[in-house]
């Protein structure tokens, strides 16, 4: 176990609602990244916070926006929701920027 | 051209075999990288990390050469545990995965 967890595990959501979902990193860990990973995929970075504050974005747009609280736990919110972000969402958790990242077990999301 | 790239196999090989994986990346500037497997519909979990030529961890080695811009994993004696989806990664701040190698070891 990486000591990194994920909720909800599954969802279910019609087009056009808006998600959130959670993630708490590892104790010790500072850095948590968003992954996006559809069927048959490598997992797509969303974003990456460090620190509180975003580090970096992958080729998202703007309808997914992040947050990281001061425990360094995570959220990642989708509003105006596609059939398209029916995927699994990963979070992963590093003790620095550069370093090694643990995943959690992540969050299916279902659009309909 | 992607920036990391695999070959999506499969590869299916009997118990006891040795297999090797292939990744090629794009960017000459990256300075380390690390093999991730992913079982089926469950998160990737951190195999091996390679920041120099290579590491070696049991049946497992992974090289780095530079000069051509490819990571390898070779697998000895597999066993039917090992048969997942093995992710070649660059850490750049942000994870590149590649596309993943599917392995299924069969008895």
């Amino acid at each position: 176990e990486t000591g990194v967890t994920q909720s909800p595990t599954h969802l279910i959501k019609t087009r056009g609602q808006q998600v959130t979902l959670r993630c708490s990193s590892q104790s010790g860990h500072n850095t948590v990244s968003w992954y996006q990973q559809a069927l048959g995929q490598g997992p797509q970075f969303i974003f990456q916070y460090y620190r509180e504050e975003e580090n970096g974005r992958g080729n998202f747009p703007p309808r997914f926006s992040g947050l990281q609280f001061p425990n360094y736990s995570s959220e990642l919110n989708v509003n105006a929701l596609e059939l398209d972000d029916s995927a699994l969402y990963l979070c992963a958790s590093s003790r620095d920027v550069e370093y090694e990242q643990y995943f959690g077990p992540g969050t299916r999301l279902t659009v309909t | 051209r992607k920036e990391v790239e695999q070959d999506p196999g499969p590869f299916n090989v009997p118990e006891g075999a040795t297999v090797a994986f292939n990744c090629t990346y794009s960017n000459s500037a990256s300075q380390s990288f690390f093999w991730y497997r992913q079982d089926c519909r469950k998160e990737p979990k951190l195999l091996m990390s390679v920041y120099s030529s290579g590491n070696e961890d049991g049946r497992f080695t992974a090289q780095l050469n530079r000069a051509s811009q490819y990571i390898s994993l070779l697998i000895r004696d597999s066993k039917l545990s090992d048969s997942s989806t093995y992710l070649c990664v660059s850490p750049r701040g942000k994870l590149i995965f590649g596309q993943g190698t599917e392995l299924s070891v069969k008895p």
